[in-house]
């Protein structure tokens, strides 16, 4: 099946860094998406990608469809404490019909003191 | 606007016993998933339905586990008997209807499930 890779796996920053995390995948997808989950709680869609080349923000993020389409990254800008968490790239290939998600295994993000 | 609830939070069983998660999507919405996250794995997708039929079942990783949405509302998830590797973090997520672009799964908290 398709897999993606996501990296890094962790991170520990200090607060008002940039953070940059990617995923890339054996396969292209249609969609690419970075959802955010914080403990207890479950994943919440943050940006989604439609376009191979698109480049979107969502405030201090910003996030970028892959021209292959088989790859995306998100960046973080002046990170703040609230920005901790797992961070999940997912892919989707079919948007009609099959809207079954394939996830990276995550960058958890700790913001050090 | 009431999100996606799951039920319980945490389960704790034995292996060899059996358990049933819950799932509520949020009011309105056709589309129902379920997914799961072993630990420190990748969040993998197991089914999904359209109103009370299965659309996609391909995740599911055998015939220990049953999914129904009776009446087309809310869901369960059963494992029957439940082994040590089932144990992880059971997502539902819910989406409206098919559009042009992505229908958004929100995502429920999640169930805790240990097997010992």
């Amino acid at each position: 099946g398709q897999q993606l890779n996501q990296s890094p796996q962790s991170m520990f920053i200090q607060e008002g860094e940039d953070v940059s995390m990617n995923c890339t995948s054996s396969s292209i997808f249609n969609t690419w998406l970075w959802y955010k989950q914080e403990p207890g709680e479950g994943p919440v869609l943050l940006i989604a990608l439609y376009k191979a080349g698109e480049l979107t923000s969502n405030g201090r993020l910003t996030a970028q469809f892959g021209i292959t389409r088989k790859d995306s990254f998100l960046n973080i800008s002046a990170s703040i404490p609230s920005d901790v968490g797992i961070y999940f790239c997912a892919g989707l290939y079919d948007n009609f019909g099959n809207e079954k998600l394939t996830f990276g295994t995550g960058t958890r993000l700790t913001i050090i003191p | 606007e009431a999100g996606v609830t799951q039920f319980p939070s945490h389960s704790v069983i034995e292996k060899g016993q059996t358990v049933t998660l819950r799932c509520d999507p949020i009011s309105g919405h056709d589309n129902l998933y379920w997914y799961r996250r072993v630990m420190g794995k990748e969040i993998k997708f197991l089914l999904h339905f359209v109103k009370e039929s299965k659309q996609d079942e391909s995740g599911m990783p055998n015939n220990r586990f049953l999914a129904e949405r009776t009446g087309g509302t809310y869901s369960t998830l059963k494992v029957q008997p439940a082994e040590l590797e089932d144990s992880g973090v059971y997502f539902c997520a819910s989406s409206r209807r098919h559009g042009s672009e992505y229908n958004e799964q929100f995502f429920g908290p999640g169930t805790r499930l240990t097997v010992l």
